[in-house]
């Protein structure tokens, strides 16, 4: 089955301390995206990457980095985080041409 | 540069139809449509792109108006399966690979 997948789907941590959100698509597809989603403001892309190695800033990308080692995975890094970091993350890969986007199942992040 | 969706939210009893749209102040190369269920991942729906050409569900409909950089969804005879948060991603012309998208529009659909 052709999926994205994310982990943790849920998790709960504390200022400063680092964390990654792993992110996974088995549908062999070069463009992966990061997006955040908070009430009342929608999806707000992180980062994107266009292929192995080539990774670009989205619209709201402080206080995050992301690597693409491999093809098929895409990582989310938060080296401090910080509570304006709460929110509902979502990975997404997306197909040539007609650029339709593949989401993973999110991950709800609450930084205390 | 966030596309502008409206309206914000739409009440309908099953079988109404419902217009959602989106603008943009950027000259546009394709619009996306997606749907979001509550607690779920957004699920694509249909793209649009400049000249004409369009790909998505059988059982919903779309416009772009490339000139006016606007973007409308018809959703006819609605089923309550329809509610959801509905949201545009528009693509610029300079296809500078990045979708942004609007604030969202609920629909909630009453029996």
């Amino acid at each position: 089955e052709a999926q994205v997948t994310q982990n943790p789907r849920y998790l709960i941590t504390v200022t400063g301390k680092k964390l990654t959100v792993t992110c996974s698509q088995n549908m062999n597809h070069e463009y992966m995206s990061w997006y955040r989603q908070d009430p009342g403001l929608g999806l707000r892309q992180i980062y994107y990457s266009m292929n192995v190695e080539v990774t670009d800033k989205g619209d709201v990308p402080e206080g995050y980095k992301v690597s693409r080692k491999e093809k098929r995975n895409f990582p989310l890094i938060l080296e401090s985080p910080s509570p304006n970091q709460t929110s509902l993350y979502f990975c997404a890969s997306r197909t040539p041409i007609y650029n339709e986007q593949f989401f993973g199942p999110g991950t709800r992040l609450t930084v205390l | 540069q966030q596309p502008v969706q409206s309206p914000q939210a739409v009440i309908l009893r099953e079988g109404e139809d419902a217009v959602i749209n989106c603008s943009s102040s950027k000259a546009l190369y394709s619009v996306h449509w997606y749907r979001q269920k509550h607690g779920e991942a957004p699920v694509f729906l249909m793209i649009l792109l400049k000249g004409g050409e369009q790909k998505g569900h059988e059982k919903i409909s779309a416009s772009f108006n490339e000139k006016k950089q606007q973007s409308s969804l018809y959703l006819t005879a609605s089923q309550l399966s329809y509610s959801g948060t509905y949201f545009c991603g528009t693509e610029s012309l300079n296809r500078d690979d990045k979708i942004i998208f609007g604030k969202g529009t609920r629909l909630h659909i009453l029996p």
